[in-house]
């Protein structure tokens, strides 16, 4: 089956620093991939959408100077989130989805943020 | 706009005992239905999907039937392990715009 990985899988950081995270499709190429945020005991929210090449959608609400995106190929998205404060705090899923299979997003094993 | 609305956890039941969390959702179109599952320290997994009415999804004991009558998915299970503990999110997708929504989740806890 389609593998998408996250990198780092738990980050620990000051405040007022930046942290980048990576989403990768190990086995198929990602045209779409897709940012959540998921907060304690809550569902995931989304919070941007990157296709390869160009720029991402961000959903109301999300800042998008301060959660940079990049999907700079189709096996590879990064997040940024720039002067993270502590309640940036969240545990931060990616997933991606094919040229194949139209409905189904394959989900990384999200990263743990703590922002000190 | 789309809406997922799911029963509250977290449920508790003893093993070998029957499962239903219940799903209902609201959407314009004809959106695809989604059982996700996340297991502690883990990212979200598809349990099982259906694309049009009166399709049943199944995968490891689970089954779930898309009602376009009473828009739900109730999620399945005849006997439950302690091995399926875990978060259940019911989710749909509006095939417009490939975004998925998720319900708020049940947390499901089995007891040996």
């Amino acid at each position: 089956g389609a593998v998408v990985s996250q990198h780092p899988s738990r980050v620990i950081c000051k405040s007022g620093t930046s942290v980048k995270i990576e989403c990768r499709s190990l086995d198929f190429q990602a045209t779409t991939m897709f940012w959540y945020r998921q907060f304690p005991k809550q569902s995931l929210m989304l919070m941007a959408t990157s296709n390869e090449g160009s720029k991402a959608t961000y959903e109301q609400g999300v800042e998008k100077d301060k959660f940079l995106i990049n999907h700079a190929s189709l096996t590879l998205s990064t997040l940024t989130v720039t002067s993270a404060h502590p309640e940036d705090s969240s545990f931060y899923i990616c997933s991606a989805r094919g040229t194949l299979e139209f409905d189904e997003q394959f989900f990384g094993p999200g990263t743990r943020l703590t922002v000190l | 706009g789309d809406s997922v609305t799911q029963m509250e956890g977290p449920v508790t039941l003893s093993e070998e005992a029957f499962l239903t969390i219940n799903c209902t959702y609201t959407a314009t179109g004809y959106p695809s239905l989604f059982w996700y599952v996340q297991y502690p320290g883990e990212g979200l997994q598809l349990l099982l999907k259906a694309t049009k009415a009166d399709d049943k999804g199944s995968n490891k004991g689970f089954e779930a039937t898309y009602r376009k009558e009473t828009t739900s998915f109730h999620l399945e299970k005849g006997s439950v392990q302690v091995s399926d503990s875990a978060v259940y999110f019911c989710a749909l997708s509006d095939r417009s715009d490939d975004k998925i929504i998720f319900g708020k989740g049940t947390r499901l806890h089995i007891l040996p």
